[in-house]
């Protein structure tokens, strides 16, 4: 069984930094890209992040690029989200999803809240 | 970057009632297009990918259709766990973007 647990989120103050992790099992972990997707609260879904099976390849949304590093330890089995200079926009639930085929979704973790207030 | 837009934003139907979600993209994604359902504090689910398959464990209830820039998700006779948001999402540009959902919920 595919399983994505999260980790790591919480609440920091503007300008302040989190590193979330998701540990992956159930499927061979080397194998595949995974993404952070994020929801805001009351909103839809957002892509944020992407990274290769392999490490050696990241992608970015435009309202994070330069902000959020992703990065993955398959020795470990886990995908890490590095959020820096975090503003109260970033305020979301944050999910980790295994990518499939042409870079859809087909599973998900059960998500981690980081809210980012005074 | 493309657009996705979903209609209506609610719909209001009965258990056992048919549902149809639209999709539109501002331009052409191919087929490859995905629709996941998402109920309240919980993750989404992948339900149909490239447009017309069925991801897996998805009941045949569900399913996809069309191509290019108009996409369908029909639910053929609304089960009451079926009562959700649904998003399409498309992979065919850079980057993967989705639509701002669509609410099915009890008439």
């Amino acid at each position: 069984e595919v399983q994505l647990v999260e980790s790591g989120g919480g609440l920091v103050q503007p300008g302040g930094s989190l590193r979330l992790s998701c540990a992956a099992s159930g499927f061979t972990f080397s194998s595949y890209g995974m993404s952070w997707v994020r929801q805001a609260p009351g909103k839809g879904l957002e892509w944020v992040s992407g990274i290769s099976d392999g490490g050696g390849s990241t992608y970015y949304a435009a309202s994070v690029k330069g902000q959020f590093t992703i990065s993955r330890d398959n020795s470990k089995n886990t995908v890490y989200l590095q959020m820096n200079s975090l503003r109260a926009e970033d305020t979301a639930v944050y999910y980790c999803a295994k990518v499939a085929g042409a870079y859809f979704f087909d599973y998900w973790g059960q998500g981690t809240l980081v809210t980012v207030s005074p | 970057e493309i657009v996705l837009t979903q209609s209506p934003a609610t719909l209001s139907l009965s258990p056992g009632e048919r549902a149809t979600l639209s999709c539109r993209a501002s331009q052409s994604v191919s087929s490859f297009l995905a629709w996941y359902q998402q109920k309240p504090a919980q993750a989404p689910r992948l339900l149909i990918y490239d447009a017309s398959n069925r991801a897996t464990g998805i009941p045949a209830r569900f399913s996809g259709s069309g191509s290019g820039t108009d996409f369908t998700l029909t639910i053929s006779s609304l089960e009451p766990e079926d009562f959700a948001v649904y998003y399409c999402q498309q992979r065919s540009t850079w980057p993967p973007a989705f639509g701002p959902g669509t609410k099915v919920d009890i008439k």
